[in-house]
């Protein structure tokens, strides 16, 4: 199993450009996110997805739009990137047993963007 | 709202010394309390879960508590070492949705 793998590892972008951030996971679960990690602010959720065609806004969603067309991958689309949209992203899948979140939350190598 | 506490926000020690690092969380309804580790630049370890039906877990030189009654996790390194140095970050899933709350973080500097 590749685990949680992202594509890209490394971008710049100019400010008003568009990207798309490529999640997948071969794991099977239903549940998928998109995190930030910025100096002194700590991870914060983008969006979210709790199952394929489903999508939810996380804690700081204005800027981003997402996707779940397959279950197995988690699109994160910046229609014009800003430099405030500066910073590594994650995102993460996990599975829920017995109706809870029981288990391991599995993250990947993460996506450094630079927008000038 | 559930809010994650990490204290110190940074810790420098000897090597070989055993050291404690403290997670506190506002809301005890939580699923489970997850430990990862972070070298600069790089991406997030997971080095223990706990489940919160569980009071402990241990891996290696690794051993985390938790205690869900007074909101609290520690994460025990025994005899640390100078590849011990990185950011470890706490963070507990509360709600149906499975998103995790993290806390700030701890860095850890070992000294040889």
């Amino acid at each position: 199993n590749a685990g949680v793998t992202q594509t890209p590892k490394f971008r710049v972008l100019k400010t008003g450009q568009s990207m798309t951030l490529l999640c997948a996971q071969d794991m099977n679960h239903e549940y998928m996110y998109w995190y930030r990690q910025d100096p002194g602010m700590g991870l914060r959720l983008i969006h979210y997805s709790v199952g394929e065609g489903t999508t939810a806004k996380g804690e700081v969603p204005d800027g981003y739009n997402v996707s779940r067309l397959k279950k197995q991958n988690f699109l994160l689309g910046l229609e014009s990137a800003a430099p405030s949209q500066t910073s590594v992203y994650f995102c993460a899948s996990i599975t829920s047993t017995r109706g809870g979140f029981y288990n391991e939350q599995f993250f990947g190598p993460g996506t450094r963007l630079t927008v000038l | 709202k559930q809010e994650v506490t990490q204290i110190p926000a940074a810790l420098s020690v000897p090597e070989g010394e055993n050291l404690v690092l403290n997670c506190s969380f506002t809301d005890s309804a939580i699923y489970n309390l997850q430990w990862f580790r972070q070298d600069p630049g790089k991406g997030l370890t997971s080095l223990l879960l706990i489940q919160s039906s569980q009071r402990e877990q241990t891996s290696g030189r690794l051993n985390a508590s938790l205690d869900k009654s007074s909101g609290r996790s520690t994460l025990y390194i025994a005899a640390s070492q100078p590849g011990d140095s990185a950011t470890y970050l706490c963070a507990v899933i509360r709600s149906n949705t499975g998103k995790l709350i993290f806390g700030q973080g701890t860095t850890l500097q070992v000294k040889p």
